[in-house]
């Protein structure tokens, strides 16, 4: 399987702009979209981002994606208290087992 | 707005079979521009990718490594829905388990069922 890292956690006050990292390879981020998601705890994760850059309507634009290489991120500007989630990147791989590759996850707490 | 509802036993007991079904509303288990997918999530293995259907002039199934020899994902077009069968079940597999919509063209989940939590215990 492809190891997609991400920091396990992350931190920021109200109003801050904060960044969520994804690392991957050639097999996958390189070569593939990156989508987002965010999980609230007891639910599904929910689609924050797709294609690399782009939101679903309905997605704050506070929520921006970017991709260079074999690494993307995730930025949320002004934060807010219901930002206060588990975050997760994922990318397809073309690996010799191809697959959907999930980073582990971040989680934000909003100080 | 597609919308998925799944439906199985929410306990299972070691070396059985683990079936789930997720009935979808608002689109066609044969639609040619998504795949159906199976990912499960549990505190030690994260989100974990299962398996996938899907139809491009015929149907294809695709099987992560690690469940590949005991997974089964099927569509069942008279329903319009799709299965997940893991059979063998160990602890091992207890877990939240979820069904997805896969967007072919952008390639992401744009749409997640519930979740279901199945615990394998005696």
């Amino acid at each position: 399987q492809s190891v997609v890292t991400q920091p396990p956690s992350a931190s920021g006050t109200p109003g801050q702009r904060v960044t969520i990292s994804c690392s991957g390879s050639s097999s996958d981020i390189e070569k593939n979209f990156v989508s987002w998601y965010q999980q609230l705890p007891g639910a599904a994760p929910k689609l924050l981002i797709y294609a690399n850059d782009l939101r679903p309507s309905g997605v704050p634009d506070r929520f921006s994606g970017s991709k260079s290489g074999t690494s993307a991120s995730l930025a949320i500007s002004g934060l807010q208290s219901e930002d206060e989630a588990t975050y997760y990147c994922a990318s397809w791989s073309d690996s010799l087992n191809p697959h959907v590759a999930f980073g582990g996850g971040t989680t934000l707490t909003v100080l | 707005q597609v919308q998925l509802q799944q439906s199985g036993p929410g306990l299972v007991e070691p070396s059985q079979t683990l079936s789930l079904t997720c009935a979808i509303s608002g689109d066609s288990v044969s639609t040619d521009d998504a795949a159906w997918s199976w990912i499960r999530q549990s505190p030690s293995r994260g989100l974990e990718w299962l398996g996938r259907a899907y139809y491009r002039s015929r149907w294809h199934v695709e099987y992560a490594a690690s469940v590949r020899s005991r997974l089964s994902v099927r569509p069942d077009t008279s329903k319009n829905h799709f299965s997940l069968q893991l059979n063998s079940v160990t602890a091992e597999d207890t877990a939240v388990y979820y069904c997805a919509r896969w967007t072919h063209a952008e390639s992401f989940f744009d749409t997640w069922g519930q979740g279901t939590l199945v615990t394998v215990s005696p």
